[in-house]
């Protein structure tokens, strides 16, 4: 199974809520990445999981909480975000070793997110 | 940061040319990758090419690297309309101590339309 999925596909929230986007993979990769990107934009980097710990933040505000209860899972909860968050939020996972070039990533369909 | 600048930023072809797209970086790699984006989907990966090679072929695809220059190539040969898409190059930037920094840096893309 070589696939990552997201869910949902599409949330439209308030600035008031509350809501948590959710990536899985069965491939064994022990690197997840969570991306943000805007219309003919390529994606940036938020978040860089691996063996299941945070190695890389890049300077995310903390309205983003990244979260990886396991080696397949992978969520993003969101709170207060504003309507320039509005983006579509990419997952990908990565065969990972310390210290190693990186390999390919591979890439969820994204979850594309209205805040109004 | 992007580090990765490619070119043209669009490209219109007929299909069964052959489409070119150049990426230019700025940092030492460990390797640089491939991939395309359909239109509001997921990233899907295409080619690999390590720092120490200088050309590599996958299918109808071509890469180059050119490590002197900080610049690589991804020719299509005999373009389809499934062709469509948008395409990015991404650097794996060499860590100070000479392995990974464990994330890609994403270039700009091209956008190339293949008409039927």
């Amino acid at each position: 199974d070589t696939e990552v999925t997201q869910t949902p596909k599409h949330l439209v929230m308030g600035m008031t809520n509350k809501k948590s986007l959710k990536c899985e993979q069965h491939m064994g990769h022990r690197a997840m990445y969570w991306y943000k990107q805007k219309a003919k934009k390529p994606p940036e980097l938020m978040f860089v999981y691996s063996y299941e710990k945070l190695s890389i933040n890049e300077s995310v505000p903390s309205r983003f909480s990244p979260e990886c209860p396991n080696s397949s899972l992978l969520n993003l909860h969101l709170h207060a975000l504003q309507p320039e968050d509005s983006a579509l939020y990419l997952c990908a996972s990565s065969p990972f070793r310390a210290g190693a070039p990186s390999y390919e990533q591979y890439f969820g369909p994204g979850t594309r997110l209205t805040v109004t | 940061s992007q580090q990765g600048e490619e070119d043209p930023q669009a490209l219109s072809i007929q299909e069964g040319e052959n489409a070119t797209m150049n990426c230019s970086y700025k940092t030492s790699i460990n390797n640089l990758q491939w991939y395309r984006q359909n239109s509001g989907r997921g990233l899907v990966h295409l080619i690999l090419i390590r720092s120490n090679e200088r050309e590599k072929h996958s299918g109808r695809l071509r890469v180059t690297l050119d490590t002197s220059k900080k610049s690589s190539s991804l020719l299509i040969t005999a373009s389809r309309a499934a062709d469509t898409a948008s395409y990015f190059c991404a650097t794996d930037p060499k860590a100070p101590y000479g392995g990974s920094q464990g994330n890609l840096i994403f270039g700009k893309g091209t956008k190339l339309s293949v008409k039927p």
